[in-house]
């Protein structure tokens, strides 16, 4: 099972800020957050991760509290192009593999 | 620097015919995963493999399907006696050998099962 909670959907006004938010209060301390989109029935598309510190990209920043049992992504602009399903996962550390949960749908509107 | 290719793209099949997906990883890349997406649901982990061997089967459903990649050409998810069931999409990842769990993967287009 996945061992993170997101909202179900959110939206989000075009060249706004989309703040996408993660709990995943179980997290180890070697278990790293990554997030992937899927848009409409692509492929998902891997966005960025990180283990404790906040990291940025090209994409997107991700902000991981202090205790890491939470995390928010942030897409600074968001665009049309955005619209899509959000997956925040929990590496299963000793793994190699991703489970993903549920997502959160996230809607850009003009 | 081509990506993960999936064919075919489309497939379909008819009750009781079998179903051979294709997925060639990103130049190297040594790990393969699949996973399963029923329409209107999340992804589904099923199998993770390395060249020639089997590392985690834990999703895949015990009859019918199976996997494999081996030492040359692409890795095969095979559907045997395919049923109404199956009909969904099939994606493949890849990623380098882990160094920890800092590695993403990379998704191919994946391939839609339609079973009539």
């Amino acid at each position: 099972d996945a061992k993170t909670t997101q909202p179900t959907s959110m939206d989000c006004a075009e060249g706004r800020a989309a703040n996408l938010p993660c709990n995943h209060s179980t997290i180890s301390g070697n278990e790293y957050v990554y997030w992937y989109r899927q848009i409409h029935s692509q492929g998902p598309q891997y966005i960025i991760h990180g283990l404790k510190n906040n990291e940025t990209n090209e994409m997107a920043s991700l902000i991981i509290t202090e205790d890491r049992k939470s995390s928010t992504l942030i897409l600074p602009h968001a665009t049309l192009r955005d619209t899509a399903v959000y997956y925040c996962i929990v590496r299963v550390w000793g793994t190699d593999k991703l489970i993903f949960g549920t997502g959160t749908r996230l809607q850009v509107f003009p | 620097n081509a990506g993960v290719m999936q064919n075919p793209r489309h497939l379909v099949r008819r009750r009781g015919q079998e179903a051979r997906l294709r997925c060639s990883p990103m130049k190297g890349h040594s790990h393969v995963y699949w996973y399963r997406q029923l329409p209107e649901e999340g992804l589904k982990f099923m199998v993770y493999l390395q060249k020639e061997n089997i590392i985690d089967e834990s999703g895949m459903p015990k009859e019918r399907f199976s996997a494999e990649f081996p030492k040359e050409g692409p890795s095969i998810l095979r559907i045997q006696q395919v049923v109404r069931g199956d009909s969904a999409a099939y994606f493949c990842a890849s990623s380098p050998p882990s160094a920890g769990g800092g590695y993403g993967y990379t998704f191919g287009s994946g391939t839609r099962l339609t079973v009539v």
